[in-house]
C-alpha cells in the first residue's frame, strides 16, 4: 500500500532560521515527487516538483531533494520569514498521488 | 492559458440537499481528479477521470457520491442527500495525457448545515 508520512507535524521557528521538513514514502516505484504549500482555506500552490530520475530541485530559498533508496525526501527552507507560514505537503505520484498528513510551520518574527 | 477552474469556490447546503461541483481541467488536458481534504486532515484521492470514462473509483465513497467527465464541458462531481460529514474542501487536478503530473484547482470547499 502506497504511503506518505511527513514529520514533524508542526514546527514552530523562530525568524531566520534553517529549516528541513522530512517526508517518506513506502512505494519504491516512484514517479515524481511534489512538494506544495496550503495556506489556511487555501488551495494548494506547487513549490518543487523533483522527477524520479532526479536528486533534487531548487526554487530560491527552497530547496527539495529526493532518495528513493531510502524512500526519503526533504525539503529546505533558508533563512525562514513569516511569509513561509503554511502548512507544507509532499505528495507522491505512483499509481496515483497520494499525499502526507503535512507538516504546520509557523514561523515567529 | 488559464489553470483548472473549479466553481463554486463556496457551496452551503442543508442535510439531505444535493451538491454538485464543477471542474474545468486546463486546456489540452484530458485526465481529471478529485481529492476531497477533511478538516484537519489531508487529500485523500477520489476518483480518476478520462473524457466519458471512470478509470479509477477506488477513494470514492459507496453510495451518494458520483464523478463524470462528459466529452463536452466540465468534470463533475456530485453528492446526493448530503450529511453533515461530506463538509470538507474538495480539489480537482487535471493532466495532460501521457504525462504524470498534476495542476490543481483552487478547489471547492462544501459547508453542509
Amino acid at each position: 500500500k502506497q504511503e506518505v508520512t511527513q514529520i514533524p507535524a508542526a514546527l514552530s521557528v523562530p525568524e531566520g532560521e534553517n529549516l528541513v521538513l522530512n517526508c517518506s514514502f513506502t512505494d519504491s516505484a516512484i514517479y515524481n515527487l511534489q512538494w506544495f504549500r496550503q495556506d489556511p482555506g487555501k488551495g494548494l500552490t506547487s513549490l518543487l516538483l523533483i522527477q524520479s530520475s532526479q536528486r533534487e530541485q531548487t526554487s530560491g530559498r527552497l530547496n527539495a531533494s529526493l532518495d528513493k533508496s531510502s524512500g526519503r525526501s526533504t525539503l529546505y527552507i533558508a533563512a525562514s520569514q513569516p511569509g513561509d507560514s503554511a502548512t507544507y505537503l509532499c505528495a507522491q505520484y505512483g499509481n496515483k498521488l497520494v499525499f502526507g498528513a503535512g507538516t504546520i510551520l509557523r514561523v515567529k518574527s | 492559458n488559464a489553470g483548472v477552474m473549479q466553481n463554486p469556490r463556496h457551496l452551503v447546503r442543508r442535510r439531505g440537499q444535493e451538491a454538485r461541483l464543477r471542474c474545468s481541467p486546463m486546456k489540452g488536458h484530458s485526465h481529471v481528479y478529485w481529492y476531497r481534504q477533511l478538516p484537519e486532515e489531508g487529500l485523500k484521492f477520489m476518483v480518476y477521470l478520462q473524457k466519458e470514462n471512470i478509470i479509477d473509483e477506488s477513494g470514492m465513497p459507496k453510495e451518494r457520491f458520483s464523478a463524470e467527465f462528459p466529452k463536452e464541458g466540465p468534470s463533475i462531481l456530485r453528492i446526493q442527500q448530503v450529511v453533515r460529514g461530506d463538509s470538507a474542501a474538495y480539489f480537482c487536478a487535471s493532466s495532460r495525457s501521457g504525462e504524470n503530473i498534476q495542476y490543481f484547482g483552487a478547489g471547492t470547499r462544501l459547508s453542509v448545515l
